[in-house]
């Protein structure tokens, strides 16, 4: 079964500075998806960037990219100039490709927060 | 474009009480979905459905829980005899068959206590 783990509970940046959200995961298939999402307090989920397995360009989005390392199962977020809107909890999700099964496999989550 | 909405966004049950709740996905959109999210975690899934067809099932949905799209658009989820471990957000979320990934879209989530 795919795993994914978050093992930062809390982090903590200033505005204008440079964070990195670590995520990994583990499975034995060779097609999947990859995504962070950003849970504000307002609560609803909100798809930030997504990689595709096969994609070995990192995937960019504005102030947000991504450093994914397949062969280490790693896929961390750096957010880049961060802003007080983007304080909320970070959910890296695993999905697997093929059309087997659409579910969202969910870390524990980061909670972000910006510092003025 | 109006988003995934669902209703009640909040709601409070005595033990033992059946609650339902629904979904509305983005419009044309035919994958839906049901998650649930406890405090301090990530979302779990529950269950999907292409169109009308429930496709997929978690084993965390006991025979207590109950959904249905009855016409492909909105949904419901029921849970029976609540006990207090359902006190949990729900969550739906919808996606296009298609679409470039396949990307889902979550609505702000039902909250729902169980005392």
């Amino acid at each position: 079964a795919q795993t994914v783990t978050q093992s930062q509970p809390e982090m903590s940046v200033q505005e204008a500075e440079t964070v990195t959200l670590s995520c990994t995961y583990d499975t034995s298939e060779s097609d999947y998806y990859l995504f962070w999402y950003k849970q504000p307090p307002s609560r609803q989920m909100i798809l930030v960037i997504r990689q595709e397995a096969y994609k070995q360009q990192n995937a960019t989005e504005n102030r947000f990219s991504v450093n994914f390392q397949k062969a280490a199962k790693s896929f961390s977020l750096k957010i880049s100039d961060s802003q007080l809107g983007d304080a909320a909890m970070y959910f890296c999700a695993y999905r697997s490709g093929g059309g087997a099964t659409n579910k969202l496999i969910f870390g524990t989550g980061t909670l972000l927060a910006v510092q003025p | 474009d109006t988003g995934v909405s669902q209703d009640p966004r909040h709601k409070i049950t005595k033990r033992g009480q059946n609650v339902t709740f629904r979904c509305d996905p983005i419009s044309e959109h035919n994958r839906l979905y049901w998650y649930r999210q406890t405090l301090g975690q990530g979302p779990e899934f529950l269950t999907y459905f292409q169109n009308e067809a429930q496709l997929e099932k978690s084993r965390l949905l006991s025979d207590r829980f109950s959904a249905e799209r009855p016409k492909g658009s909105f949904s419901t989820l029921e849970i029976q005899r609540t006990e207090q471990g359902d006190s949990a957000m729900y969550l739906c979320a919808s996606s296009l068959l298609g679409n470039s990934g396949n990307t889902i879209y979550f609505g702000e989530g039902s909250w729902l206590t169980v005392v």
